[in-house]
């Protein structure tokens, strides 16, 4: 167990649809960072925060956006949903914003667009 | 542009020794990470090389030559609960502090 907890475990919606996924780190991190895992891209980077502010930005799409709130846990909302948002979502966690490369992963949210 | 190349397979025998190489090309490098992940799993953290050498953590090394943008993963005694796909991860500071994840390299183990 990581000790980063991530909600729901699945989610099953629509096309067209708009979901929030959550994520609390790890006790005493402060960087969340949010992953898409899809069997033919493998594991892409979203975006990284670190204590409340927007730290890093990967190939996030317009229709994605995340925040971090002051008790640190994170939400991504992820909308106009379509059958190729399909995937894994991983959160992680690490202590640091920079230099800290052990990041703990979450157990993921499986997204099923139909 | 920025890419991580990896071998997609690998196959080994139980208790034998295995490598998987990284080959990375980014405009700036802060270090090497390597991480595991189970069918079904989360990632989870291995070892992370910023200068060049040989990291050791028990069975499992990491090996880094910056000069080369080069570096990989031995695993020693394998065993067979050492299924599993391994990532190389970088994280550019010359492209906003991106993290780009090599595809992953899938490690089979024969009995």
């Amino acid at each position: 167990d990581s000790g980063v907890t991530q909600t729901p475990k699945h989610l099953i919606t629509a096309t067209g649809q708009r979901v929030t996924l959550r994520c609390s780190p790890r006790s005493g991190d402060l960087s969340v960072y949010w992953y898409q895992q899809s069997l033919d891209q493998g594991l892409q980077f979203l975006i990284q925060y670190y204590n409340g502010e927007e730290r890093a930005k990967g190939n996030i799409l317009e229709r994605f956006s995340a925040q971090q709130f002051p008790d640190l846990h994170s939400e991504l909302n992820l909308s106009s949903l379509e059958l190729g948002d399909s995937a894994l979502y991983f959160c992680a966690s690490s202590a640091l914003g920079t230099g800290s490369y052990e990041q703990y992963f979450g157990p993921g949210t499986r997204l099923t667009v139909t | 542009g920025q890419s991580l190349e990896q071998p997609s397979e690998v196959t080994a025998v139980e208790g034998a020794i295995v490598q998987i190489n990284c080959t990375y090309q980014t405009s700036g490098f802060y270090g090497l990470s390597w991480y595991q992940q189970h069918d079904g799993g989360a990632p989870t953290f291995l070892s992370y090389n910023a200068l060049d050498g040989l990291e050791e953590t028990g069975r499992f090394s990491s090996f880094l030559s910056r000069s080369d943008s080069y570096g990989y993963l031995l695993l020693q005694e394998l065993q067979m609960k050492d299924s599993a796909s391994y990532f190389c991860a970088v994280r550019d500071p010359n492209r906003d502090d991106k993290i780009i994840f090599g595809k992953g390299t899938r490690l089979h183990i024969l009995p």
